[in-house]
């Protein structure tokens, strides 16, 4: 059973840095035949993919995004984590890991969601 | 960057059938993906490229895509399928559609 689990502080104070890890259990986060990755929700709005990462360290980013993000994985730990430098609170969000079964397949397993609040 | 467009409510009785469309420029040449979210979890994937159902998902959900439109639709509505319905393509990134809200009248 893949389980995916985020973990990181609820509350990031502006300008500060957002720091998130997404441990794995059930599967390896070194399996070549899949990409993982970071979203989030906004409070009462859609879904918003951040980026994704193979364990080989290859980086894949919403360019639509700010290039404040950076994915990382740490294959001995079997997880992967996320950095934003500088928030705002239009980065107040459900932040979410998932995989995904090569780099254009499904979400199919999801973590429960960390809920994140940038408030001074 | 790639942009999807989704109706942002359908309503639909009991034992009905529910289409929430999906629309993107050619997305017809894209594996279109559909996921399920009820308030409060996370996202639940119900079809994969274009018109796959994965286990457990039941047969009520179906999947096209031809076009300039991909169709998730649901048969036999019940009121556990209230919930919001995503889509999602890969265009050189992970795109996700802004949502379809289903209410069960």
């Amino acid at each position: 059973q893949v389980q995916l689990q985020e973990s990181g502080p609820g509350l990031v104070k502006p300008s500060e840095t957002l720091s998130l890890t997404c441990a794995v259990s059930g599967d390896s986060i070194s399996s070549q035949s899949h990409y993982w990755g970071w979203i989030r929700q906004p409070p009462g709005k859609g879904l918003e993919w951040i980026g994704s990462i193979y364990y080989t360290g290859t980086t894949f980013y919403n360019p639509s995004l700010n290039s404040g993000f950076t994915i990382s994985v740490d294959t001995a730990k079997n997880h992967f984590s996320l950095k934003l430098t500088s928030v705002t609170a239009a980065d107040t969000a459900l932040y979410f890991c998932a995989r995904q079964r090569g780099i254009g397949g499904a979400w199919k397993y999801w973590g429960l969601g960390t809920l994140v609040t940038v408030s001074s | 960057s790639y942009v999807l467009t989704q109706p942002p409510s359908v309503s639909v009785a009991p034992g009905e059938t529910a289409r929430i469309t999906c629309a993107g420029n050619n997305i017809g040449s894209n594996s279109v993906h559909w996921y399920q979210q009820k308030s409060g979890q996370a996202p639940v994937v119900v079809i994969s490229y274009d018109s796959d159902r994965p286990s457990g998902i039941p047969e009520r959900f179906s999947g096209s895509n031809s076009g300039n439109t991909a169709t998730l639709t649901i048969s036999r509505v019940e009121a556990g399928d209230e919930a919001d319905y995503y889509c999602q393509v890969w265009d050189n990134s992970s795109v996700f559609g802004p949502g379809t809200t289903v209410t069960v009248l």
